[in-house]
């Protein structure tokens, strides 16, 4: 079965912490996972995808399929970064995300 | 560009009506999804419409249909309402059928709340 689990649902950090959210997903087959977030009383939006390999607004993620994790991660935490954060994973051919429960961040001043 | 819009932002139903949700696509995109999120939970998949046909489907009962337009807006029709259909109605658009999951747009929502 295709699933995503984040395993917390609430992290909390100071301000300046390095900042890790764990997502774990199942998928058999070559999979295509995803950040998104949202901010208060704004709508969801992607943060990023793992085919890209970019960094947006400090944050990395990495596809690792022996552990079949794709954590996210930021060295050093702003108040800003404070959100809800969702992973999703691409499942069926018509593209539909199938997402995780998500984490709520709260960065601490 | 115009974004992602729905209407309305929240609804108050009773157990057994029948509503109907709105979605307009963002300019340019030719393919709506729509999900519901239940409170505390991640969004779930209900389907997905190109080119005014259904091109897919998550696990929910035939009581929730769907059209889209030719101007590629969308509705949202969910029949006999049960209490746990309470949740948040995001409607999610992408420019072509096969652009993946990465360049969904997604709309504010409707908070639907079933009394």
């Amino acid at each position: 079965a295709q699933r995503v689990t984040q395993p917390e649902k609430l992290l909390s950090v100071f301000k300046g912490a390095p900042v890790e959210l764990k997502c774990n997903y199942s998928y058999s087959g070559s999979p295509e996972l995803f950040w998104y977030v949202q901010y208060s009383r704004q709508r969801l939006q992607l943060l990023l995808r793992h085919i890209s390999r970019e960094s947006i607004k400090g944050f990395t993620a990495d596809l690792n399929k022996g552990e079949t994790s794709f954590h996210l991660k930021k060295p050093f935490a702003q108040e800003e970064d404070s959100a809800m954060y969702y992973c999703a994973l691409k499942g069926g051919s018509q593209g539909n995300l199938i997402f995780g429960k998500g984490t709520k961040l709260s960065v601490k001043p | 560009e115009t974004g992602v819009t729905q209407s309305p932002t929240h609804l108050i139903k009773t157990r057994g009506q029948q509503v109907t949700l709105r979605c307009s696509s963002q300019s340019g995109h030719n393919t709506v999804s729509w999900y519901q999120q239940a409170l505390g939970q991640g969004p779930q998949f209900i389907f997905q419409y190109y080119r005014e046909e259904e091109n897919g489907r998550g696990n929910f009962p035939p009581r929730f249909s769907g059209l889209q337009f030719p101007n590629y807006s969308s509705e949202l029709n969910v029949n006999a309402l049960e209490l746990d259909d309470s949740a948040l109605y995001l409607c999610a658009s992408s420019p072509r059928r096969t652009s993946g999951a990465d360049t969904q747009y997604f709309g504010p929502g409707t908070r639907l709340t079933v009394l």
